[in-house]
């Protein structure tokens, strides 16, 4: 039962460079979310999606995007990375928010 | 404009007393509250959850007291082990919007 996987776990990039962090579920749930978070923060929401072809932004979608082709995965893409981009990626799955969260292992990505 | 704070940073509990993490929130619209800890480089992981209808939620050694006319959410460890050091993190739920919001963790280090 793998649940939620992220991958890359870790990745460095320079200022301008395009990411896509990848995300796939097994678990047949509807709900899929991209957070990130900041030392000292809690995780805030950057876009999430209620289903294969519906996303929507959260509270920080500038400088993202997402795609939501299958209901398995939830591709977050960078285009054009920046400093202010530098943190610690988690995406999330769920059948809805009062059944809680499964959440992946995270990205730890740096821009420089 | 936070909605959700942890106004406590850390704490540190001896091993086998009461562990006490605290939430306020602004917002009445919220009606259900979550609580998710979090080992480093892991991602977090559902402990507990309440309604808004009830004021209380047990499970083991983890209890959720819920105070809505304060706008104040805890968690009680009881009795506090040293593999319960983590971050804990409340997250809330608004209902019909399926996204939670989390509070900003507190880190607890139970001392054997």
């Amino acid at each position: 039962n793998a649940g939620v996987t992220q991958t890359p776990k870790f990745r460095i990039l320079k200022i301008g460079q395009s990411m896509t962090l990848q995300c796939t579920q097994d678990m047949n749930h509807n709900y899929m979310y991209w957070y990130r978070q900041d030392p000292g923060m809690g995780l805030k929401l950057i876009y999430y999606s209620v289903g294969a072809g519906i996303t929507d932004k959260g509270e920080v979608p500038n400088g993202y995007n997402v795609s939501r082709s299958t209901t398995e995965d939830f591709p977050l893409r960078l285009e054009l990375a920046a400093p202010s981009q530098t943190s610690v990626y988690f995406c999330a799955s769920s059948y809805g928010a009062t059944y809680g969260y499964t959440f992946g292992s995270g990205t730890r990505l740096t821009v420089v | 404009d936070q909605q959700v704070k942890q106004n406590s940073p850390s704490l540190s509990v001896q091993e086998g007393r009461i562990s006490i993490l605290n939430c306020d929130y602004t917002n009445s619209m919220f009606d259900y509250f979550l609580w998710y800890k979090k080992y480093p480089a892991e991602g977090p992981t559902f402990l507990i959850s309440i309604s808004s209808i009830k004021d209380k939620n047990e499970d083991g050694r983890f209890t959720v007291f819920l105070n809505k006319s304060a706008k104040h959410l805890s968690l009680h460890i009881v009795p506090s082990q040293p593999g319960d050091s983590a971050v804990y993190f409340c997250a809330l739920d608004g209902g019909a919007t399926n996204k939670l919001i989390f509070g900003t963790g507190t880190l607890l280090a139970v001392q054997p």
